[in-house]
């Protein structure tokens, strides 16, 4: 099963308009984290923002927010007042249990903001 | 922020020969450093774990015997595909992570490696 799901393998917004990336996650485990990155075309993984499953409130940073639905195991990235350089592949990530455990990828979303 | 630093960026090489991958940690110690491969168009998939001082831990179905890692100290692991096939090209990507084990993840920049 996937452990990571992301349904939207590609989105259109409009310039200054918000856009909400979905992303699902499947894991018996209490303790785990969720992660959104960037990748442009040269091809970075920028770091995003981060939700830790005991977190009481959504996390936000800047123009990113992530609404955590803890009981429908959902963590979608919302972007607010897109902007032309946001056009990219967005991956959701996960990381389960403590420690220093590597990231599970969804399949990732290309964003394309139109003028 | 923390900084993750990865070298080379491009590498084009003939089948048959080795590349060696660098990924260092620039401002800050990691124990663990992952390394992911990425075909186009598709998401990033974990090849293995490199531990400092210990041997590497491999994802299942990954050969250890081609994809060899080495973590030598606390900022340096190092990715060396050996005996290059078309096959192997892909985009390589490192990532770690400081003592904090909650905090987020780095990247390097990445390696797109072509095999002629």
């Amino acid at each position: 099963a996937q452990k990571i799901t992301q349904t939207q393998p590609g989105m259109f917004v409009q310039e200054k308009e918000a856009v909400t990336l979905d992303c699902t996650y499947d894991t018996s485990d209490p303790s785990y984290g969720l992660f959104w990155y960037k990748q442009p075309s040269s091809g970075e993984m920028i770091f995003l923002i981060y939700q830790g499953s005991y977190d009481q409130q959504n996390a936000t940073e800047g123009r990113y927010s992530l609404n955590f639905q803890k009981a429908r195991k959902s963590a979608n990235l919302v972007i607010s007042a897109s902007q032309l350089g946001d056009s990219a592949m967005y991956f959701c990530a996960m990381r389960e249990g403590g420690g220093r455990r590597a990231l599970t990828f969804g399949s990732g979303t290309r964003l394309q903001v139109q003028p | 922020g923390a900084v993750v630093s990865q070298h080379p960026s491009r590498v084009i090489c003939k089948s048959g020969t080795s590349v060696k991958i660098e990924c260092r940690s620039l401002d800050f110690q990691a124990t663990t450093m992952f390394w992911y491969r990425q075909f186009p168009k598709q998401s990033l998939m974990l090849m293995a774990t490199s531990n400092e001082g210990s041997k590497a831990t491999y994802e299942q179905g990954v050969e250890k015997d081609k994809f060899l890692i080495n973590h030598a100290s606390l900022t340096l692991s190092t990715l060396t595909v050996t005996s290059a096939h078309p096959e192997d090209s892909s985009f390589y990507i490192c990532s770690a992570g400081d003592r904090d084990p909650n905090e987020k993840l780095f990247f390097g920049s990445g390696t797109q490696l072509s095999v002629l």
